[in-house]
């Protein structure tokens, strides 16, 4: 079975300061790993994702991930924080080896929360 | 705009009722995935199908069913509905490739009363 672990349920940065939220996983085979980001009342929206090749991954709104298969991390990281990066976010992974059942798990979800 | 429509936004309704939640995917996108969010139990993944068929289930009550239709827009039925069901049910859709990802609705928020 594979699973997604989000350690914080919520991070604080001020902002200007680098962001990281946290994600592990577990899964068979290689992972397919995404980060998600989900405003109030909204759907979730992608941000990147990790499938093969350079571990650090360039996503969307400035976000990058990295991707470190000995610690089975995937965080998401941004340099420079928003205020408007106050969202909710969501890891998610799949394995390689799923090749009928394409969805993702998702983690519990981190709150970022970015102060002026 | 991810491309994924949902119908209704917001539902109330009472115990022991019965609501269809509609999806429409992405053009072109031929697998439709059902997830439901809810406080407690976070985002849980309940059925996808592909095509017209069952591809997957994951979490779905026995109370709960769903389908795909030829035109590819997926209805989710929620029968016999208790207090436990108020959650979030998000539709989200997908490219047939390795690694592809799921392009989300705006979800349909269903209150039981």
């Amino acid at each position: 079975a594979q699973s997604v672990a989000q350690p914080e349920d919520q991070v604080n940065v001020a902002e200007g300061n680098p962001l990281t939220v946290k994600c592990t996983y577990s899964v068979s085979g290689n992972p397919y790993l995404f980060w998600y980001v989900q405003y109030p009342n909204r759907g979730l929206q992608f941000l990147l994702k990790y499938i093969t090749g350079d571990n650090l991954v360039k996503g969307s709104y400035g976000f990058e991930a990295e991707f470190n298969k000995s610690q089975t991390s995937f965080h998401l990281k941004k340099p420079s924080a928003l205020v408007s990066d106050s969202a909710l976010y969501f890891c998610a992974v799949r394995g390689s080896m799923d090749t009928g059942r394409r969805a993702l798990t998702f983690g519990s979800g981190t709150r970022l929360q970015v102060q002026p | 705009d991810s491309g994924v429509t949902q119908t209704p936004k917001h539902l109330i309704t009472a115990t022991g009722q019965r609501v269809t939640l509609r999806c429409s995917p992405r053009s072109g996108d031929l697998s439709v995935y059902w997830y439901q969010q809810s406080l407690d139990q976070g985002l849980q993944f309940l059925i996808q199908y592909y095509n017209g068929e069952e591809r997957a289930k994951g979490n779905i009550l026995e109370r709960f069913s769903a389908q795909q239709f030829p035109d590819l827009h997926s209805e989710l039925n929620l029968s016999s509905l208790e207090l436990g069901d108020s959650a979030l049910y998000f539709c989200a859709s997908s490219v047939v490739a390795s690694g592809g990802e799921l392009f989300f609705g705006e979800g349909s928020r269903l209150t039981v009363l």
